[in-house]
């Protein structure tokens, strides 16, 4: 069975502290996502990363796939309150669906 | 702008009530859809893949005699979630992925608070 294990769970910050999110599996994933998803709305997609160590940026947010393509880190530079939300990382199950199976979570706060 | 829109967006009723939950694909077909369920500040859980044209696929654990799925055209899949009760409730996601699967388009849910 995959799973994806995150950390922190919970994580309270202040603005402009730098923060690591950690997503992390005994498996082997073709690629694998990060969602942030706010209160009463769905998850959007931040960031696809394909390739065994890929680093990709999106602003203050660093993102990238470990080697063997087993987990994945999302880094965020000077914390602002509006980061705050859950963030979700995601993989595909593979084989003829298109099913994706989710990170367990990590919900940041970033206080003013 | 959204491309798959979810409806109602929330929802409160009486035990025992059916309730249906509309998910669409806006501007494209989309073969197959995923029903998710998120309880308060946890991840998404799959419960189903919609196929069109066909019968819903469960994953482990959930009733498909309590959640029926419909897929009736290529942009539209239904919930209903039937005879529901107080442990029902709970906050319904879907989402559809153009031609190749990925990346996946999540509706913006649906808050079912069952009385």
């Amino acid at each position: 069975t995959q799973l994806l294990e995150q950390s922190p769970q919970f994580l309270s910050i202040q603005e402009g502290e730098n923060l690591t999110v950690y997503c992390n599996s005994s498996s082997v994933f073709s690629s694998l996502q990060w969602y942030r998803q706010e209160p009463g709305e769905g998850p959007v997609l931040l960031v696809t990363v394909v390739t065994g160590g890929e680093v990709k940026k999106l602003k203050r947010l660093t993102f990238q796939f470990g080697d063997a393509r087993k987990d994945s880190s999302l880094h965020i530079t000077a914390a602002q309150p509006g980061d705050t939300g859950l963030y979700l990382c995601a993989g595909p199950l593979g084989g003829a669906t298109n099913k994706l199976i989710f990170g367990t979570g990590t919900l940041l706060a970033v206080q003013p | 702008g959204a491309v798959v829109s979810q409806h109602p967006s929330r929802v409160i009723c009486k035990s025992g009530t059916s309730v249906k939950i509309e998910c669409r694909s806006l501007d494209f077909q989309a073969t197959t859809m995923f029903w998710y369920r998120q309880f308060p500040k946890k991840s998404l859980m799959l419960m189903a893949t919609s196929n069109e044209g066909s019968k819903a696929t469960y994953e482990q654990g959930v009733e498909k005699d309590k959640f029926l799925i419909n897929h009736a055209s290529l942009t539209l899949s239904t919930l209903t979630v039937t005879s529901a009760h107080p442990e029902d409730s709970s906050f319904y996601i879907c989402s559809a992925g153009r031609t190749g699967g990925q990346p996946q388009h999540f509706g913006d849910g649906t808050r079912l608070s069952i009385l």
